[in-house]
């Protein structure tokens, strides 16, 4: 089945630099690339998501990239504000998942420092 | 507002007790998850439902139950709860029918089990 590996597990930057963060997946049928983002207590939420189809995709501050020929997809944050600070999910999708569900990675936390 | 609603919020219950966790969701969605968190780390997918009628176990074995008699519910219940339920659940909706579409989490009851 699919596995989804994420590193790193903590990041620390100072603000207003940039933050990476790079997921790898095992199924190459895997299709649909979501990013969460959870604040402390908070419920996660979907920051940007890329489909196979696009090798990059942007909103602002954020963008994800994909490499499929490698299977891996990466979350860039450029000048980072303290309320970037958070854990980040990243997940896979893809037909042969297990009942076509996604497949999270463990997740990294993000810190700002002011 | 669409959105999905999870109550209670925080549960304090005592060992050997049933207790039902509710989650209900607005937004006409087919499938429903539940995962398992302890906060901040990984998600743990427990049981989800591409419809009414429909329940499948998912990754992490659990001694819970679900069931789904109504689009928008999808309860899920301890029949007698453990220090080692203690934890925080989340539940998700998607609009599934095989579509990568992404998940919209409510905000997770946080269960402690004395």
């Amino acid at each position: 089945g699919e596995n989804v590996e994420q590193h790193p597990s903590t990041l620390s930057v100072q603000e207003g630099d940039s933050a990476v963060i790079k997921c790898t997946y095992s199924d190459s049928a895997s299709n649909y690339f979501p990013w969460y983002k959870q604040e402390l207590g908070k419920r996660p939420q979907l920051i940007i998501d890329i489909r196979s189809n696009v090798g990059e995709k942007k909103d602002q501050r954020i963008a994800v990239t994909l490499n499929k020929t490698a299977k891996h997809f990466s979350l860039h944050i450029t000048e980072t504000q303290p309320e970037d600070s958070a854990v980040y999910f990243c997940a896979s999708w893809g037909p042969y998942n297990y009942g076509q569900n996604f497949v999270f990675g463990p997740g990294t936390r993000l810190s700002v420092l002011p | 507002e669409a959105d999905i609603y999870q109550t209670p919020r925080y549960l304090v219950i005592g060992t050997g007790k049933k207790i039902t966790l509710e989650c209900s969701q607005t937004m006409g969605h087919d499938k429903m998850y539940w995962y398992q968190q302890d906060p901040g780390m990984e998600l743990h997918l427990i049981h989800y439902s591409y419809g009414v009628n429909s329940t499948e176990k998912g990754d992490l074995s659990s001694e819970s139950t679900v069931s789904r008699i109504r689009t928008e519910h999808f309860p899920l219940t301890l029949e007698s709860a453990r220090p080692s339920h203690t934890s925080q659940y989340l539940c998700a909706s998607s609009e599934g029918g095989g579509r990568n579409s992404p998940l919209h989490f409510g905000n997770g009851t946080r269960l402690t089990v004395t």
